[in-house]
């Protein structure tokens, strides 16, 4: 069965200051993770795909990376707009989206 | 706007009646999923569809749950006999098919379901 842990469940960071987000997972044949960002009240919003170790993808003041074991979600400099849940998902070969609980983060200015 | 568009946004139900929800996918996207999220859990997959087609279900509860996604007009996950434990918010989301291109799933708003 595939599995996500997200890890911390919560942090906090001044505005900034700059960390990362760790998703570890097990997974019979990834096809590819993905990280997506949820605002409260709405639907997770598509940031990052990652398809195999070693990729790196950047968009703004965010950057995932991919070991065969777990991902991390670095993010410099943060924003309080930054201030969302950040949730990790892996897809094996003919399945579906596994998701972890995700990361609340909450950028005070 | 050319996202995934579902509604109702919010739907109140007695225990007992019927929730229909309904989900538009993303301009160009072929394949439907929905998943279901609850306080302090993950998103869950319930099920994925094409039109006309159930690929997989294997995250619907047997029982008084169903989806389709005809033809014409939205995918439709449809709950007969609500009670409480089903009060949660019901995200819908879109990719294009096998072979089509990049696969990564976009979500639409949800509708939030309560069961009073």
């Amino acid at each position: 069965e595939d599995q996500v842990t997200q890890s911390p469940e919560a942090l906090r960071l001044q505005e900034g200051e700059s960390s990362s987000l760790n998703c570890s997972y097990t997974v019979s044949g990834l096809r590819g993770l993905f990280w997506y960002r949820q605002d409260p009240g709405k639907g997770p919003e598509f940031l990052f795909t990652l398809y195999s170790a070693g990729e790196e993808k950047e968009k703004e003041r965010l950057k995932a990376t991919l070991t065969k074991k777990e991902s991390f979600l670095h993010i410099t400099a943060p924003k309080p707009e930054d201030s969302a849940t950040y949730l990790c998902a892996v897809q094996a070969y003919y399945s579906t989206l596994t998701f972890g609980k995700g990361t609340m983060l909450l950028v005070s200015p | 706007n050319a996202g995934v568009m579902q509604n109702p946004r919010h739907l109140v139900r007695r225990r007992g009646q019927e929730a229909r929800l309904r989900c538009s996918p993303m301009k160009g996207h072929s394949h439907v999923y929905w998943y279901r999220q609850l306080p302090e859990e993950g998103l869950k997959f319930m099920v994925y569809l094409q039109k006309e087609n159930i690929i997989d279900e294997s995250g619907m509860p047997k029982e008084r749950f169903s989806a389709e996604f005809p033809k014409e007009g939205p995918s439709i996950l449809r709950i007969q006999q609500v009670v409480r434990g089903d009060s949660a918010a019901y995200f819908c989301a879109s990719s294009l098919g096998p072979g089509q291109g990049p696969y990564e799933q976009y979500f639409g708003p949800g509708t939030r379901l309560t069961v009073t």
